[in-house]
């Protein structure tokens, strides 16, 4: 079936530094691609998201890119901060046909910011 | 997010017994997700529901039941719990005709034992 996976379980870097976080995808039909962020004992909050006819797309302190042709999704975070510290997790969604927008979630990459 | 409440926030419950877990919204979103997360795993859609007369089965329905009782309130049930239903549980609301990308507030969980 179609699967949204991440290449790397965790990322450890340095407060300052830019973090990059990464997702595979398999459903080239999907419409949008979602970063969201999920801090221990909380529910997931929406990040970012890009439309598939995007390859770039710039938030507050993050970056999501698109490439199509490897079917690759990644997170940016500039200036990495403690407060960073999350388990990031992609989803994709297909909008298509009588579908509702269901979303697809990858693993989770968790991210520690050091100080 | 406070907008969107779910009780309890833990529980812990016997083999055989029927639990329910309440959620309650004030985002005034149609559009409301059951999810369990599993260690180590994305989130898992359970159950949906457009709006008060539309219920939709997920990925992996099978032992749950939901009720969705008035625009703002989503509840699931486990007829009779079993050991591997203990997982984190998430409510998530959106608006209507979300094509567009992230939308999704989630609740912060319940966590769910099963003994």
């Amino acid at each position: 079936g179609e699967s949204v996976g991440l290449h790397l379980p965790t990322l450890s870097v340095q407060e300052g530094d830019n973090s990059i976080i990464n997702c595979a995808y398999s459903n080239s039909a999907s419409d949008y691609f979602i970063w969201y962020k999920q801090e221990s004992g909380k529910g997931p909050q929406f990040i970012i998201d890009i439309r598939s006819n995007m390859d770039k797309r710039q938030g507050q302190r993050v970056t999501v890119l698109l490439n199509k042709t490897v079917k690759h999704l990644s997170l940016q975070i500039a200036a990495t901060q403690p407060g960073d510290s999350a388990v990031y997790f992609c989803a994709e969604k297909f909008a298509g046909g009588t579908s509702y927008g269901k979303l697809t979630f990858g693993q989770g990459t968790i991210l520690t910011v050091h100080p | 997010d406070a907008d969107v409440t779910q009780t309890p926030r833990n529980r812990i419950t016997k083999t055989g017994k029927r639990i329910m877990l309440e959620c309650s919204q004030t985002k005034g979103h149609d559009r409301m997700y059951w999810y369990r997360q599993d260690p180590g795993l994305g989130l898992r859609l359970i159950y949906y529901s457009f709006d008060v007369k539309d219920i939709n089965k997920g990925e992996i329905s099978d032992g749950y039941s939901v009720s969705r009782q008035a625009q703002a309130k989503f509840s699931l049930s486990l007829e009779s719990a079993i050991p591997n239903q203990t997982a984190l549980y998430f409510c998530a609301t959106s608006k209507p005709g979300a094509t567009g990308g992230g939308g999704q507030y989630f609740g912060p969980g319940t966590r769910l034992t099963v003994t």
